[in-house]
């Protein structure tokens, strides 16, 4: 069964970095696409980007400046980093695998983590 | 980017009623959408790929429609575990963007 759990800090200053990690068990990530969603306080939900199965990225314009998806392979983990955050930037994050053919939906999530940005 | 917009907001309704919840995106998508219900303190649950293509394992109640601008999630005869937070998301262009979800809540 493909599982995906989210790690990382919950609470982050302004002006720093945001720095995530999915685990993935049951799948290897070399296969399919991999994302990361973000839910906002008041339930908006905001697609960030994803990571191919090959490693190649693709980032929400909104984000570009800020946003990295990286990976690692022979620990079948993906990660989110997202510098100079602000208050705006806290949310529930949660990674996601996509379709063979493209981050186009996402049949199965993590739990989420809630990242909080204050001083 | 593609707005979707979901309507209505929020839903009442009692189990055993049937609905039908809409979204309707700023551009034609073909059917590029997709839906997710999120129950409170839960991940997204995928429900229909593509429109109206079924998932394994979502009950058969569940069923989508729709093509070009306006789609519609239907729930025949809603239970009580269907109370929650509807999304719809496209995947035609990116961005991909999310709607801002209808609630539905018992009456």
């Amino acid at each position: 069964e493909v599982q995906l759990q989210e790690s990382g800090p919950g609470l982050v200053k302004p002006s720093q970095s945001l720095s995530l990690t999915c685990s993935v068990t049951g799948y290897s990530i070399t296969s399919n696409y991999w994302g990361w969603i973000r839910k906002f306080p008041g339930n908006k939900m905001e697609w960030m980007g994803y990571i191919s199965y090959s490693g190649s990225t693709s980032y929400n314009p909104s984000l570009k400046s800020r946003i990295s998806i990286t990976r690692d392979t022979s620990k079948n983990q993906f990660f989110l980093q997202l510098n100079s955050v602000t208050t705006e930037d806290t949310a529930t994050y949660y990674c996601a695998r996509g379709g063979r053919l493209g981050a186009n939906w996402f049949a199965y999530w993590g739990q989420g983590t809630l990242v909080t940005v204050s001083s | 980017n593609i707005v979707l917009t979901q309507s209505p907001a929020t839903l009442s309704v009692t189990p055993g009623e049937s609905v039908s919840l809409s979204c309707r995106a700023s551009q034609s998508i073909s059917t590029s959408i997709h839906w997710y219900q999120q129950k409170s303190n839960e991940s997204p649950r995928l429900l229909i790929k593509y429109a109206s293509q079924s998932i394994s394992g979502i009950p058969s109640r569940f069923s989508g429609s729709g093509s070009g601008t306006d789609f519609t999630l239907s729930i025949n005869r809603v239970e009580s575990e269907d109370f929650s937070i509807y999304y719809c998301q496209q995947s035609y262009s990116s961005p991909y963007t999310f709607g801002a979800g209808t609630k539905l809540e018992l009456k």
